[in-house]
């Protein structure tokens, strides 16, 4: 079965608002990354977060091993936020393959 | 900063067709990968190379060859395009291992007729 799943699969929101993206894994699987896939089809690295909280601007990671699971927070959101994000775990420890959720599209209306 | 380039952006082919895809990266990265990325599903691995002429296969190997003939440049062959696929390929780079943060292309699209 799939090893790493996002929630919600789309999410609409008013310019201005919140969003909190999910990521769930199965124990096997290490560390964590978050990815912003561009409308026209590039990807973007937002944060590498194996564990605890990072923060980039109006990004906020938080990473939480025991419970399986990490989230994406969004605040203030922008028409420029939208997109796909998408969060990808290692496989194992040291590994070089990575298993990506399917992500969650985002739509910023104006 | 560096920069990975796909050629094409956008490849059309026939059903039985072989079809090759580059990938050309100028971070000096040891580590590059290939995937695949079907509509509204995540991307999955089809082969990655930590070395010069080293391969390793993914989950989606089958179907696929490639060749790292040089540091900056992994290549993969489509090796009989399937009719009625449309994916997109994504091709990514890494300092070493998938851990570390990857830095993607931006995809070549592929419809086979």
């Amino acid at each position: 079965g799939q090893q790493v799943q996002q929630s919600p699969a789309s999410l609409v929101l008013q310019e201005g608002e919140n969003a909190e993206l999910q990521c769930n894994f199965s124990t096997s699987l290490n560390s964590m990354q978050w990815f912003y896939q561009r409308p026209e089809g590039s990807l973007v690295s937002l944060f590498y977060n194996p564990s605890g909280t990072k923060q980039s601007g109006r990004l906020t990671s938080t990473t939480v091993i025991k419970e399986r699971r990490s989230s994406l927070h969004i605040s203030s959101s922008q028409i420029t936020d939208s997109g796909t994000y998408l969060c990808a775990m290692e496989r194992s420890s040291g590994s070089w393959q990575l298993i990506f959720g399917s992500g969650t599209q985002l739509t910023v209306m104006p | 900063g560096g920069i990975i380039t796909q050629t094409p952006k956008f490849l059309i082919g026939q059903e039985g067709q072989k079809l090759t895809l580059k990938c050309q990266q100028n971070f000096n990265h040891d580590t590059m990968y290939w995937y695949r990325q079907d509509s509204g599903k995540g991307l999955r691995l089809i082969y990655y190379s930590i070395t010069e002429n080293d391969l390793q296969k993914g989950d989606l190997s089958e179907g696929y060859d490639a060749s790292r003939e040089k540091k900056s440049s992994f290549s993969l062959t489509v090796t009989s395009a399937q009719k009625n696929e449309m994916a997109v390929f994504l091709c990514a780079s890494s300092i070493n291992r998938g851990g570390e943060t990857l830095y993607f292309g931006s995809g070549t699209r592929l419809t086979v007729l």
